[in-house]
């Protein structure tokens, strides 16, 4: 089992919907969690991290249940500049940061 | 521009070579993590050098290898290259041991295996 699991994909969506990331990891003792984001034929970028309240940052809305070990990112009103690949980040012991394979996004004008 | 910088930017080998990828920290970072990136996939972890230690590895047998100088800049080797060597290789520096969680990355070098 992979330690970082994601939705496949990828998602085609209009512009303006809705559309939720799902992502599970499987250490336990895992102590932090982050949402990247990688456009295509480019480096991986840190969209935001992701604490157990909960965060938002404008459109976007990440959430973190920790008895689940379960996260999740919710985009808003989806822009065609939101295509991209997007990566769940989990930071075991150490601070290494260990990534899911991605769940690619497509918004469609 | 994340201020790290990585060469070459492409390059094709064919099995059994060797290989060296570099990579220039940002400014103030002693950090440097490597990963390979399939197509397709995600970043996988390679290792970690923190202050010319490594500092934690992943699931990549020992043709792997690398070092990090006194200057924070780093190198990747890998010898008796396969097939399933070819990916694009990242790296990225943080302060610290990235506990913060945002690594800066490079643009990768994308390594083609004939």
């Amino acid at each position: 089992r992979k330690e970082v699991e994601q939705d496949p994909g990828p998602f085609n969506v209009p512009e303006g919907a809705t559309v939720a990331f799902n992502c599970t990891y499987s250490n336990s003792a895992s102590q932090s969690f982050f949402w990247y984001r990688q456009d295509c034929r480019k480096e991986p970028k840190l969209l935001m991290s992701v604490y157990s309240s909960g965060n938002e940052d404008g459109r976007f809305t990440a959430q973190l249940n920790r008895a689940s070990q379960y996260i999740s990112l919710l985009i808003r009103d989806s822009k065609l500049s939101d295509s991209a690949t997007y990566l769940c980040v989990v930071s075991n012991q150490g601070g290494k940061l260990i990534f899911g394979q991605g769940t690619e996004l497509s918004v469609k004008p | 521009e994340t201020g790290v910088t990585q060469s070459p930017t492409h390059l094709i080998k064919t099995r059994g070579q060797q290989v060296t990828l570099r990579c220039s920290s940002q400014s103030g970072h002693n950090t440097v993590s490597w990963y390979q990136q399939a197509l397709g996939q995600g970043p996988q972890f390679i290792f970690q050098y923190y202050r010319e230690e490594e500092n934690g590895r992943g699931n990549f047998p020992p043709r792997f290898s690398g070092l990090q100088f006194p200057n924070y800049s780093s190198e990747l080797n890998v010898n008796a290259l396969e097939l399933d060597d070819s990916a694009l290789y990242l790296c990225a520096s943080s302060i610290g041991q990235g506990d913060t969680g945002e690594l800066f990355f490079g643009e990768g070098s994308r390594l083609t295996v004939l």
